[in-house]
């Protein structure tokens, strides 16, 4: 069975401190993401990686960085936490598409952070 | 830049009525797209999916979606909703060739029952 598990389901983070959000997949997948999920704004893409070692921005990476040293881990950190950054992250895996659209993505159970 | 519209916000339905949520995308290429479902409290999961073939896609569940390409569009519909249903929809469609998918700003239908 597909899994893709999250270090923390909640979390609670005082301004300014540094935060790590841990993604594992047990798939093999080469992709990996890290969203953070707002009502009515749907999923918003902050990190992708693409391989070990490999990561590019997405749509809102201000504020956050990645790690990722191995191909089942990934990593989301918080540099300084701040208010704004009170969301649902959620972490997803899939296979490489080699070239051709998107492959179906896996997600996590998300982690729930609150930065008071 | 590509973007993925859901046209409805908030659906209230009752039980056994039917289902049709809307989903278009601006990306004139070819697409991949998907339909996944949250339910109350847990993960995100895949409902549905056209990559090629039959515009008609079933997915889990009874669900079905209609990729009209003329249109831009693939929406999600059910014949019947059950109040299990009752959960947030959102559509995506991949970014080009990149293997990533962007969403829609999904969908709460709520089923009373």
């Amino acid at each position: 069975d597909v899994k893709v598990t999250q270090s923390s389901r909640y979390l609670v983070k005082r301004t300014g401190e540094k935060v790590f959000l841990e993604c594992v997949q047990d798939m093999d997948h080469e992709n990996m993401f890290w969203y953070r999920q707002d009502p009515g704004l749907g999923l918003r893409l902050i990190y992708f990686s693409y391989d070990v070692k490999m990561k590019e921005k997405g749509d809102i990476p201000e504020g956050y960085s990645v790690s990722r040293e191995k191909k089942e881990r990934f990593s989301l950190i918080l540099e300084s936490a701040s208010t704004n950054q009170t969301s649902m992250y959620l972490c997803a895996s899939s296979t490489y598409s080699l070239g051709f659209g998107a492959n179906e993505q896996y997600f996590g159970p998300g982690t729930r952070l609150t930065v008071t | 830049a590509q973007s993925v519209s859901q046209h409805n916000h908030h659906v209230i339905l009752s039980e056994a009525a039917s289902l049709e949520l809307g989903c278009n995308y601006s990306y004139g290429g070819t697409v991949n797209l998907f339909w996944y479902v949250q339910y109350p409290g847990q993960h995100l999961q895949l409902l549905l999916k056209y990559f090629s073939g039959d515009p008609l896609v079933k997915g889990i569940k009874g669900f079905e979606a209609e990729f009209i390409k003329s249109k831009f569009s693939f929406n999600l519909r059910k014949p019947s909703v059950q109040w299990s249903d009752t959960a947030e929809y959102f559509c995506a469609v991949n970014e080009g060739n990149t293997g990533k998918l962007i969403f829609g700003q999904g969908t709460t239908l709520q089923v009373k029952p």
